[in-house]
């Protein structure tokens, strides 16, 4: 079956180093995969979306890779701050639609 | 502010009961989708419909039912309530209906039943 994984665990970093969050799926071939922040008590917000054919997509401080062969994708914030203190969430998507299938998310805590 | 506006925030209620969720898209998007947040099992797609026609369903329940307006709204109906149903209720919005596009989300519903 399709598995969506990210850290489970929190990723507490300093402030001004950079986080890298993880997404490793299985038994899937997206053709896009996107990254979501999302705030407790609030909707997740889009922040960047990825496509099969591009290996790195930045928007500020934010970096994005996808890997089809490791079918994992990394997301990267640099000189991080805490208000960057959220849970992450990706979505793999196919060809086929776009209702999102999330992984779990990786709650990261950024401390001054 | 994402634009697409959910009511009501809170909603308790007991077991056995209906309830309709209002969800109102972003301006000029067509599609709406709705999705359940519980603690333990994350973000679920549960349905989505694209200009008022049903275009993907997911995890819903026989019990739960969505409709979209003409104006674009859409309703998500919860009935016979269960305890496990307490969640939060999401609805999102995009223009189209490809996977390039991203999702805009409203901050929820909470659904609370005692």
């Amino acid at each position: 079956s399709q598995k969506i994984e990210q850290n489970s665990e929190a990723l507490n970093i300093q402030e001004g180093k950079t986080a890298t969050l993880t997404c490793n799926y299985t038994n899937y071939s997206p053709a896009y995969l996107q990254w979501y922040r999302q705030d407790p008590g609030r909707g997740p917000v889009f922040l960047l979306l990825i496509r099969e054919n591009e290996k790195e997509k930045r928007k500020e401080r934010l970096k994005v890779t996808f890997d089809t062969t490791l079918k994992q994708s990394l997301f990267h914030i640099t000189a991080s701050q805490p208000a960057d203190s959220a849970t992450y969430l990706c979505a793999p998507l196919n060809n086929a639609g776009n209702m999102l299938t999330f992984g779990g998310g990786t709650r990261l805590m950024v401390k001054p | 502010d994402s634009g697409v506006t959910q009511t009501p925030k809170h909603l308790i209620t007991a077991t056995g009961q209906r309830v309709t969720l209002r969800c109102s898209p972003r301006s000029g998007d067509l599609s709406v989708y709705w999705y359940q947040q519980s603690l333990d099992q994350g973000l679920q797609f549960l349905i989505q419909y694209y200009n008022g026609e049903e275009r993907a369903k997911g995890n819903i329940l026989e019990r739960f039912s969505a409709q979209q307006f003409p104006d674009l709204h859409s309703e998500l109906n919860l009935s016979s309530l269960e305890l496990g149903d307490s969640a939060l209720y999401f609805c999102a919005s995009s223009t189209g209906t490809g996977p390039n596009q991203p999702q805009h989300f409203g901050d929820g519903t909470r659904l609370s039943i005692l």
